[in-house]
């Protein structure tokens, strides 16, 4: 009974691709969020949507596009791939308001 | 910019003492500030948080610690367990936005 889940968890692909990475949560939340974690563990919000409209969106190259299809999924896709974009990326899922967000498991990216 | 930062990267602690790990936060507007735990291979796991008008809060065998003259956030783990060894963030989490993680210290519980 995964809350929070995301796939690939592992994605490796060369530069220049463009690549998805999907995320789905059960938990009847209305907010869902992606931030990538560096190689330094830093965690930096990237986006944050409401109700499926997107309320935050931090300095993120126009290369990701995130999109939410309904409030229980919220996929990000990158266009053109460069090796800076290695990370790992997580996936979150609050009610609005609410203290407490939930992590998925993330997907590890490594551009080559 | 970043705005929650850690005094140390790494922290080692023999199995069954107290561990304490720091944090300093330089935005005074949050309304809460947040533990998370990191495990190896998985997404950051809620802890504990504080409001901004307390000064301490326990849960299970874990104590927050606000000083909000010094900017200063710190998290008590007692009778530390190897279950314990992950990465911790602090967090601030301001209003409508969301949250914001600091830089993280490894907790290595040594057996």
């Amino acid at each position: 009974d995964t809350a929070v889940s995301q796939t690939p968890k592992y994605l490796v692909t060369q530069m220049g691709n463009d690549k998805s990475i999907k995320c789905e949560q059960n938990l009847g939340h209305d907010t869902m969020y992606w931030y990538k974690q560096d190689s330094k563990k830093f965690l930096k919000i990237m986006f944050s949507y409401n109700n499926k409209e997107l309320i935050i969106n931090e300095t993120v190259p126009n290369r990701f596009s995130p999109k939410s299809p309904d409030k229980a999924h919220l996929n990000l896709h990158i266009n053109s791939l460069e090796l800076g974009d290695s990370a790992v990326y997580f996936c979150a899922s609050s009610l609005l308001g609410q203290i407490e967000a939930f992590f998925g498991q993330g997907t590890r990216l490594t551009v080559v | 910019g970043e705005s929650v930062g850690l005094h140390l990267p790494t922290l080692s602690v023999q199995e069954g003492d107290n561990s304490i790990i720091n944090c300093a936060y330089s935005n005074s507007a949050s309304d809460y500030f947040i533990w998370y735990k990191q495990e190896s291979g998985k997404g950051p796991q809620f802890i504990i948080d504080i409001r901004s008008n307390m000064d301490k809060r326990q849960g299970q065998r874990v104590t927050v610690l606000l000083n909000k003259t010094v900017k200063h956030l710190s998290l008590q783990i007692a009778a530390t367990q190897p279950g314990d060894s992950a990465v911790y963030f602090c967090a601030e989490k301001p209003r409508n936005t969301p949250l914001v993680f600091g830089k993280g210290t490894r907790l290595s519980v040594i057996a």
